[in-house]
């Protein structure tokens, strides 16, 4: 119940197109959603977050859709570009898993120019 | 730069040996938190502490100990290596462990075992 399942695994993306990402989830007590951007040979980084009283979050070309009923979060990224290229982590936590990050697996995202 | 460093970037070492990896937060956060990845294998949550005191444990073996020191450094342990703990070992930190707080991460060290 506490796993986040994210897909596709691999992802790409022409420039200039959409990338999207998707995760799921089972633990409804999950309230704090971020995703987190990695490049090659670096740490994750928080790229952008949201709390379940939003269905969208919007930073740049980055946007966070969020479904509650379905319990599915996603990203997207727009008009992706080659500097986009990086693995992309979803996760979720809450209070009652002490406030502890349940990651999903990754998406490693390649922009083809 | 996230501000938490890590030390060393690189560390080579036979099977059977123990090594310690070293992370400094970010200047007034709390919690550091552990994290192993394995190649273009996802985050594998280690262990967390907050203020000196283990918060969490995910999925640490046996041989891996931590330990968060008064001026909040931490440090990682790993012993009777096998090669299947090569890997990029992560730090991270984050103001505190209650709260819904970004968790910032080192630049890793990666772990060769031969």
């Amino acid at each position: 119940q506490q796993q986040v399942k994210q897909s596709p695994q691999s992802l790409i993306v022409q420039k200039g197109g959409i990338s999207i990402i998707n995760c799921a989830y089972e633990n409804t007590a999950f309230d704090y959603f971020p995703w987190y951007q990695q490049f090659p040979g670096k740490g994750p980084a928080l790229l952008i977050a949201i709390r379940p009283d939003v269905s969208e979050k919007k930073e740049g070309r980055f946007t966070i859709s969020f479904n509650k009923s379905a319990k599915q979060f996603s990203l997207h990224i727009m008009d992706s570009q080659p500097g986009d290229s990086a693995t992309y982590f979803c996760a979720a936590s809450s209070e009652d898993s002490n406030y502890q990050l349940i990651w999903g697996a990754g998406t490693k995202l390649i922009i083809k120019p | 730069d996230s501000g938490v460093t890590q030390t060393p970037k690189h560390l080579i070492t036979a099977t059977g040996q123990r090594v310690t990896l070293r992370c400094s937060p970010r200047s007034g956060d709390l919690s550091v938190y552990w994290y192993q990845q394995s190649l273009d294998q996802g985050l594998q949550f280690l262990i967390q502490y907050y203020n000196g005191e283990e918060r969490a444990k995910g999925n640490i073996l046996e041989r891996f100990s931590a330990q968060q020191f008064p001026d909040l450094h931490s440090e990682l342990n790993l012993s009777s290596l096998e090669l299947g703990d090569s890997a990029l070992y992560f730090c991270a930190s984050s103001v505190g462990g209650v709260s819904y707080n970004e968790q910032f991460f080192g630049p890793g060290t990666r772990l060769t075992v031969l």
